[in-house]
C-alpha cells in the first residue's frame, strides 16, 4: 500500500522570508501523481501544486514550486515570499494513475506566518 | 459553479443518535469521495463512487457508517447509532475523471461532527 509522510508536524517562518515543507512517499508504481493541499482555518481544502511523476520538470505555480526527487520518493514544497495569509495546514497527497482513484494523504505539516 | 457543498456545517448530537451528512457533487463529477479527518488519524478515505456507484468502503470504520447516492446530485453518509468516537470532520470531494487525474478533487467545506 502507498504511504504519504510528513515528518514536520509544525513550521514557522517570518513573513517574506522562503519555507520548504518536506514529504516522501512510499510505491512500487512508476507513474502516479502528487499534489499539495492547503487548509486554512476555514477548513476548506484547497489545492495548492500538482506534479506528474512522469514529467521531470519541477511544477511551479506562482510563489509557490515543488522539488520533485522520484528515486529518492521526495516531494518537498517551497513557499517564496511568505505571506500572512499562507498560514495553514499543509498536506501532502498521491494518486496512482491506474486502479485505485483514492488520494493518500500524509499527516500534515501546520505553517505559521511570523509578521 | 457553486463547488461542493456539504450540510450540515456543523452537529452536534447525542450518543446513540443518528446522523445524517449530506453532500452536493460539482455538476457533471463522476467520482464522489467521503473522507473523515481527526487529529490522531488524519485524513481517511470512507468510501468512494464512480457514477454513482459505491467502488471501494473499504475504509468504512463499522457497519454503524453507511454511504449512499441515489443519483448524481447528492450522497449521503449515514452513522447510526452515532458514538463518541465518530466525533470528526468529515469532507465530501468531487471529481471529473474526463478531466484527467492531475486535476485532483475538489471538496467541500466538512462537517465537523461533535458526538456527546
Amino acid at each position: 500500500a502507498q504511504t504519504v509522510t510528513q515528518s514536520q508536524p509544525e513550521m514557522s517562518v517570518q513573513e517574506a522570508e522562503t519555507v520548504t515543507l518536506s514529504c516522501t512517499y512510499d510505491t512500487s508504481e512508476s507513474d502516479y501523481y502528487l499534489f499539495w493541499y492547503k487548509q486554512p482555518p476555514s477548513r476548506q481544502m484547497i489545492l495548492v501544486i500538482r506534479q506528474e511523476a512522469y514529467k521531470q520538470q519541477n511544477a511551479t505555480e506562482n510563489r509557490f514550486s515543488v522539488n520533485f526527487q522520484k528515486a529518492a520518493k521526495s516531494f518537498s514544497l517551497k513557499i517564496s515570499d511568505s505571506q500572512l495569509g499562507d498560514a495553514a495546514m499543509y498536506f501532502c497527497a498521491y494518486r496512482r494513475i491506474q486502479g485505485a482513484q483514492k488520494l493518500v494523504f500524509g499527516q500534515g505539516t501546520r505553517l505559521t506566518i511570523n509578521p | 459553479d457553486a463547488g461542493v457543498i456539504q450540510s450540515p456545517r456543523h452537529e452536534v448530537t447525542e450518543m446513540g443518535q443518528e446522523v445524517t451528512l449530506r453532500c452536493k457533487p460539482i455538476s457533471g463529477h463522476d467520482y464522489l469521495f467521503w473522507y473523515r479527518q481527526t487529529m490522531m488519524r488524519g485524513l481517511e478515505l470512507l468510501i468512494y463512487f464512480n457514477n454513482n456507484v459505491p467502488i471501494d468502503d473499504s475504509g468504512m470504520p463499522e457497519d454503524r457508517f453507511s454511504a449512499k447516492m441515489p443519483n448524481a446530485s447528492f450522497s449521503t453518509l449515514k452513522i447510526q447509532p452515532s458514538e463518541p468516537r465518530d466525533s470528526a470532520v468529515y469532507f465530501c470531494a468531487s471529481t471529473l475523471s474526463s478531466a484527467g487525474w492531475s486535476a485532483g478533487y475538489t471538496f467541500g467545506s466538512g462537517t465537523r461532527l461533535t458526538v456527546v
